[in-house]
């Protein structure tokens, strides 16, 4: 099945940095990646998503990058603020298009 | 607003009884999951349903066993509670399937067994 690595498992930043989550993964006909968020004690949400057809999506503080043929996406979140502090999951769609893969999650904590 | 509820926030339960989770969304969508989220290991898919009465294995169906009588309902069984159950629990529900559209999740039950 799909291998989804995700890294680095925790980071820290400080307020207004930016912060980088990586994710590769091994199927090559993958072609949807989306992000979750989950806060303290909440459900995962979805926070961006990116299709194999395109190499970025934005969405304000928050972009996603894809380079399909090294297999690997990334988020990034500019100016980062408190309320950015969370879990953050990628995801590979596999086994045809009914269900994702998804990474182990990184804890980003933002300080003031 | 799509809504996804599960039965229970908390549950304990012994070794070897018969557990229950249920979950219901409110939208009609199409496909429903379950999976579980332990620490360090990320959420990792038990089984999924793409219409009533259908079910495909998931990643780590071993000890579970689901029911889709109902579109808006998803059930999760575990025959026999073992200690190695303890987790938390999420359901979702997508409107497209699973691996090309946004799956929006339950509050999750922590299922303890003792």
């Amino acid at each position: 099945g799909e291998n989804v690595e995700q890294h680095p498992s925790t980071l820290s930043v400080q307020e207004g940095d930016s912060a980088v989550i990586k994710c590769t993964y091994s199927d090559s006909a993958s072609n949807y990646f989306p992000w979750y968020k989950q806060e303290l004690g909440k459900r995962p949400q979805l926070i961006i998503d990116i299709r194999s057809n395109v190499g970025e999506k934005k969405d304000q503080r928050i972009a996603v990058t894809l380079n399909k043929t090294a297999k690997h996406f990334s988020l990034h979140i500019t100016e980062t603020q408190p309320e950015d502090s969370a879990v953050y999951f990628c995801a590979v769609n596999s086994g045809g298009y009914q269900k994702v893969t998804f990474g182990i999650g990184t804890k980003l904590q933002v300080i003031p | 607003d799509v809504k996804v509820t599960q039965s229970s926030r908390y549950l304990v339960k012994r070794t070897g009884e018969k557990v229950f989770l249920e979950c219901v969304q409110d939208m009609d969508h199409e496909n429903m999951f379950w999976y579980r989220q332990d620490p360090g290991l990320g959420l990792r898919l038990i089984y999924f349903s793409y219409d009533v009465k259908m079910k495909e294995k998931g990643d780590i169906p071993e000890g579970y066993s689901v029911s889709r009588e109902k579109k808006e309902r998803f059930s999760l069984i575990l025959e026999s509670a073992s200690t190695n159950q303890t987790s938390m629990y999420l359901c979702a529900s997508s409107q497209n399937g699973g691996g090309t559209d946004e799956q929006y999740f339950g509050p999750g039950t922590r299922l303890t067994v003792t």
